[in-house]
């Protein structure tokens, strides 16, 4: 089966630094992606990770540890537009669909 | 590039029609494409799996004689809901997959903008 565990909620300060964890336990693994989805939209494409490591990409980085089935997504220099929901989504092994954890309510304040 | 469209975004309908929801890949070829299913404050929950040219692969517990999809061409699925029910308002959200070389590897998928169906 494929479970997948990340916080509800966090909240932080504009201009700080925050960290999404999310640990999976999967039958298969071909990939962590992380989404993020603003209230009542669609999620778009942050990250992809399929390597053990860091993915850096502008104010955002993921991290990746397989062996302890492990990730985390970094947003630094937060906006109030990163006020959203962040889904972290595994590939497994058959098939190629994605399952998604909860999903994290990221609130920013001033 | 990898941009996918839905329609309509939003449609209310009373008890017992069907409503047909189109989600398009505009820039791309996808043979698949996938159907979610959102509940207020939930995460995205995978309803099935549409496949050009052959059948759909639901998940468990959804009903296919209740959702019928059908992808009839590379860029073109679409997700009737049928005999709709007030239980079956939620936000519906289909996603689909470029070909490889795209940014994100071979299972990245991009979603569409969301269908918000009210069942009065």
């Amino acid at each position: 089966g494929q479970n997948i565990d990340q916080p509800t909620e966090m909240t932080a300060t504009e201009g700080a630094i925050v960290q999404i964890n999310c640990t999976y336990q999967t039958s298969g693994f071909n990939g962590l992606f992380w989404y993020q989805q603003h209230a009542g939209e669609a999620p778009t494409f942050l990250s992809y990770n399929v390597l053990d490591g860091l993915e850096e990409k502008g104010r955002f980085s993921s991290f990746l540890s397989r062996s302890k089935g492990y990730s985390y997504l970094l947003l630094k220099e937060l906006q109030m537009k990163d006020s959203a929901s962040y889904l972290c989504a595994v590939a497994g092994a058959a098939g190629n669909k994605l399952t998604f954890g909860g999903g994290t309510r990221v609130l920013v304040k001033p | 590039g990898a941009v996918v469209s839905q329609h309509p975004s939003r449609v209310i309908c009373k008890s017992g029609t069907s409503v047909k929801i189109e989600c398009r890949s505009l820039d791309f070829q996808a043979t698949t494409m996938f159907w979610y299913r959102q509940f207020p404050k939930q995460s995205l929950m995978l309803m099935a799996t549409s496949n050009e040219g052959s059948k759909a692969t639901y998940e468990q517990g959804v009903e296919k004689d209740k959702f019928l999809i059908n992808h009839a061409s590379l860029t073109l699925s679409t997700l009737t809901v049928t005999s709709a029910h007030p239980e079956d308002s939620s936000f519906y959200i289909c996603s689909a997959r470029p070909p490889a070389g795209l940014a994100g590897g071979t299972d990245t998928q991009y979603f569409g903008p969301g269908t918000r169906l009210t069942v009065l």
